[in-house]
């Protein structure tokens, strides 16, 4: 099975931090993509990448970067880390030719406090 | 633009009861995939089935079954004699299933529905 590891379960951050949110998937995924979760709000796409070294926006990037320097992991930086930035954050991955058919594989999530 | 309705927020029933969660969906692509995903109270989510704009045949997989409808834009999910186990935050999502650019790569959620099942 695929398999995809967010580095932290829990995380508590303070204001103005750095903070980095790491993702790992083993199956050789070209797309893999950072997902914000919050109550009332569902999903929403932060970032995503298609290959290496490639990154594209999604819905809500303002205050978060990422970085994809290997296949398998990609990485959601938060700047400088603000109140409102504390949610469930999802990573996922997906195969690449036949993207719709095959769907995404999430990870566990990591949720972020920053205080 | 892509978006998916799921209209009921929290779903309440007791064990034992069928119940069916809503999902409109809203696309000018004219090949897509709809899916849906399962979150129970770990978090991680879990993928249930997909369904591509070509096929509407509705599916029944044990206790869950979907009901596709073009014409009406609606991807319904209905679980049939329901358990506790079955409660969780249920997403549908739409996916265009065309090539051509980063952009196409990415699944819009609804914001999902909170069914909650009581013993």
């Amino acid at each position: 099975d695929v398999k995809v590891t967010q580095s932290s379960r829990y995380l508590v951050k303070r204001t103005g931090e750095k903070v980095f949110l790491e993702c790992v998937q083993d199956m050789d995924h070209e797309n893999m993509f950072w997902y914000r979760q919050d109550p009332g709000l569902g999903l929403r796409l932060i970032y995503f990448s298609y290959d290496v070294k490639m990154k594209e926006k999604g819905d809500i990037p303002e205050g978060y970067s990422v970085s994809r320097e290997k296949k398998e992991r990609f990485s959601l930086i938060l700047e400088s880390a603000s109140t409102n930035q504390t949610s469930m954050y999802l990573c996922a991955s997906s195969l690449s030719v036949f993207l719709g058919g095959y769907g995404y594989t999430f990870g566990s999530g990591t949720r972020l406090t920053v205080v | 633009a892509q978006k998916v309705t799921q209209a009921q927020t929290e779903i309440s029933v007791v064990e034992k009861e069928d119940v069916t969660l809503d999902c409109v969906y809203e696309t000018r692509d004219t090949t897509y995939y709809l899916f849906w995903y399962k979150q129970p109270p770990s978090g991680e989510l879990v993928f249930l089935i997909r369904r591509n704009s070509f096929d509407e045949q509705n599916e029944i997989s044990g206790r869950y079954s979907w009901n596709f409808q073009k014409s009406t834009s609606s991807f319904n999910f209905t679980i049939t004699a329901s358990q506790v186990v079955d409660s969780a935050v249920y997403f549908c999502a739409l996916s265009a299933a065309s090539k051509g650019g980063g952009s196409n790569y990415k699944l819009t959620f609804g914001k999902g529905t909170l069914l909650t099942v009581n013993p």
